[in-house]
């Protein structure tokens, strides 16, 4: 199976610091790679797909850059709804595995 | 709107059966990939199973091999994940997903399921 790494596993931060989450992959998965965000109480949502790509109606300040094994998900300027666990999730190959997560907290 | 449904969660004993449903609307149910994916108490998401449009085809995490079985019915827009032998880390909330290109873009509400005597 592949494993992702990431990290931290925990942030303290304040409203409008930059945010940088990193995610290694054990194999190349190309830009095999997508980021949720994940609330309590509700289903995850997909922020990035394909490494870099922001869907419809996902605000500009997330972004995903990275290929091959290291990739790295940016808030540009933390906002209150942000508060969350931020995962990546690899779909080179099955099982599709995800990072064991990063918690957003306020600092 | 593109809304799945879940239902069919609950407290069952170790050893037990629970069938999980997951009814689609919004969208041409058959012509996507299903998956499903679980969140155990204080521990990240885990990718579960998955089933091609058609129902042919299916692949599982090693860990549920042999005991659970995902499905569907295309005539009722709705997927199935059947889980025999259940075990107590088994319990977690559990989501099914739709599976665009490449990624989850709709997500089930979640069914909680407790494995416990």
């Amino acid at each position: 199976d592949i494993q992702m790494t990431q990290s931290p596993s925990s942030l303290s931060v304040s409203m409008g610091d930059r945010v940088t989450i990193t995610c290694q992959a054990s194999q190349d998965i190309s830009e095999h790679l997508n980021w949720y965000q994940h609330k309590p109480g509700t289903p995850p949502k997909l922020l990035i797909h394909d490494a870099s790509n922001l869907p419809t109606g996902v605000p500009s300040r997330f972004s995903g850059s990275g290929s091959g094994t290291d990739f790295t998900f940016t808030i540009t300027s933390l906002q209150p709804g942000d508060i969350a666990t931020y995962y990546c999730q690899q779909f080179e190959k099955i099982p599709y595995t995800f990072g064991l997560g990063t918690k957003v907290e306020i600092k | 709107e593109v809304q799945l449904v879940q239902s069919g969660g609950g407290l069952v004993q170790p050893g037990g059966s629970l069938r999980l449903s997951c009814v689609a609307s919004g969208y041409i149910f058959s012509s996507y990939w299903i998956h499903w994916v679980r969140e155990a108490p204080g521990k990240g998401l885990e990718w579960v199973s998955r089933i091609n449009s058609d129902g042919s085809s299916a692949d599982y995490v090693e860990s549920v091999k042999g005991r659970f079985t995902v499905s569907r019915d295309n005539a009722k827009n709705t997927a199935y994940l059947q889980m025999h032998s259940l075990r107590v880390e088994d319990t977690a909330v559990y989501y099914c997903a739709r599976i665009g290109l490449a990624y989850f873009d709709f997500w089930g509400q979640g069914n909680m399921v407790i494995v416990s005597s």
